[in-house]
């Protein structure tokens, strides 16, 4: 399967802050997704996004799929902002939609 | 998301005993997938469902069995467990545009 990496794998914020958490896939990807994974260990959908830009509130996604990366921002930080943050996409090859997840990055924001 | 539901949430099992890992959708949503997380290494994709009677293997396999005999259920069974295979186990079902909605995990621990 593909090669998901994020960066960086952890990261410890000062509430208000600005954020930007990155992916890397070895090959092209299809169905890309950034998930939220709460401290109760509950994965959120935060955005299907296989290719450019979507917004929800303090967070945004970009995905330039030609380059195979995707961005995800997170602005104004809050503490309920903390968790681990995944991303994930399906490999061209016939693998029946499973997805292939990077190791995550590690959310701290401090009050 | 509520209409993915796993039983047990937690369960201890010893070494060499079955253990069966149910996921239950709400809707008949064709695909269905398990994966297993682990410290350092992301989710990673044990078994899938495209549909009931139809099911592949992932990533990693080996040590589990699966069925699915009508489309709103999906078992994942341990006949012989090891310790490596302790673990947070999560289902997910494909909806809408291929995105992969999660259910809340069921962590086990193999004594």
């Amino acid at each position: 399967g593909i090669q998901v990496e994020q960066s960086p794998p952890d990261l410890i914020l000062q509430e208000g802050a600005n954020s930007t958490l990155r992916c890397n896939f070895s090959d092209s990807v299809n169905n890309l997704q950034w998930f939220h994974q709460n401290p109760w260990g509950q994965l959120i959908n935060l955005f299907y996004i296989p290719s450019g830009t979507k917004q929800n509130g303090r967070l945004s996604a970009t995905t330039v799929a030609t380059e195979r990366y995707s961005l995800l921002y997170i602005s104004s930080s809050q503490t309920t902002d903390s968790g681990v943050y995944f991303c994930a996409g399906e490999s061209n090859s016939n693998s029946g939609y499973a997805l292939n997840f990077g190791k995550g990055t590690s959310l701290l924001v401090t009050p | 998301d509520a209409g993915i539901t796993q039983s047990p949430r937690y369960k201890i099992t010893e070494t060499g005993r079955q253990v069966t890992l149910m996921c239950h959708q709400t809707w008949s949503h064709s695909y269905m997938f398990w994966y297993r997380q682990d410290l350092g290494h992301g989710l990673r994709l044990i078994y899938y469902s495209a549909a009931a009677d139809i099911t592949d293997k992932g990533e990693v396999p080996d040590g589990y069995v699966v069925s699915r005999s009508k489309t709103e259920n999906f078992p994942l069974t341990l006949e012989s467990a090891t310790r490596s295979q302790t673990s947070v186990y999560f289902c997910a079902i494909l909806k809408g545009d291929n995105e992969q909605y999660f259910g809340p995990g069921t962590r086990l621990t193999v004594t």
